[in-house]
């Protein structure tokens, strides 16, 4: 099973901000078979990008991934309102055995 | 416009059962595979089981194999998770999602509680 880490566990910063969410496998995900999620409270989660940098439909272009193998990155260039919420990102290169993050929060400053 | 809505969830004691629904509308249900995810309280997300097209291939997280089963009715639109041998760490809010490997479109959730 492969183990995503998510770090920070908390992200304190203020609307206009760049944030950058990590995320990073216990043995490399193949094909680059890592998608990104952002759930707010009390919600489902929304895909925000899958391929590790393929933007899902409807999505801002102020959300970005990138990375390879191992490690990963969610990049939001700046942060609106509305960002501030739990982010997960999930491995299916080693499907069966799909897995996510223990998640990153990104909170207001 | 793609809706997915769970129903099924409720308070049961260790070791009972429980069956969830999933109702699939807005796209052909068949073409797809289907997967369940789980959360518990205040929790991460995890991967549960997932099912292809015709149900000829299932797969689980290993905490619930041979206690959890996945089913389909594509003549109904429906998804299904028969749920025995409950414990306390399966309660979670169980949401059903379209396709196998990462999730576009997700249900609401429905709420299952395993507690005496």
């Amino acid at each position: 099973e492969i183990v995503l880490t998510q770090s920070p566990g908390t992200l304190s910063l203020s609307p206009g901000e760049r944030a950058t969410l990590s995320c990073r496998a216990s043995q490399s995900v193949s094909s680059n078979s890592l998608a990104w999620y952002q759930q707010k409270p009390g919600q489902a989660p929304r895909l925000l990008i899958y391929g590790a940098s393929s933007g899902a439909t409807g999505i801002p272009d102020r959300f970005s991934g990138s990375g390879s193998g191992t490690d990963f990155t969610l990049t939001i260039s700046r942060l609106e309102p509305e960002d501030f919420a739990v982010y997960y990102c999930q491995q299916y290169g080693s499907s069966p055995g799909l897995t996510f993050g223990g998640g990153t929060k990104v909170e207001i400053k | 416009e793609v809706q997915l809505v769970e129903s099924g969830g409720g308070l049961v004691q260790p070791g009972g059962s429980l069956r969830l629904s999933c109702e699939a509308s807005g796209f052909t249900f068949s073409s797809y595979w289907m997967s369940w995810v789980r959360q518990a309280p205040g929790k991460g997300l995890e991967w549960v089981a997932n099912i292809k097209q015709d149900g000829s291939q299932k797969y689980y997280v290993d905490s619930v194999k041979g206690r959890f089963t996945i089913s389909r009715d594509n003549a109904k639109n429906s998804l299904y998770l028969q749920m025995n041998s409950l414990r306390a760490e399966d309660t979670a809010v169980y949401y059903c999602a379209r396709s196998a490997w990462y999730w576009g479109y997700w249900g609401q959730g429905t709420l299952v509680t395993v507690s005496s």
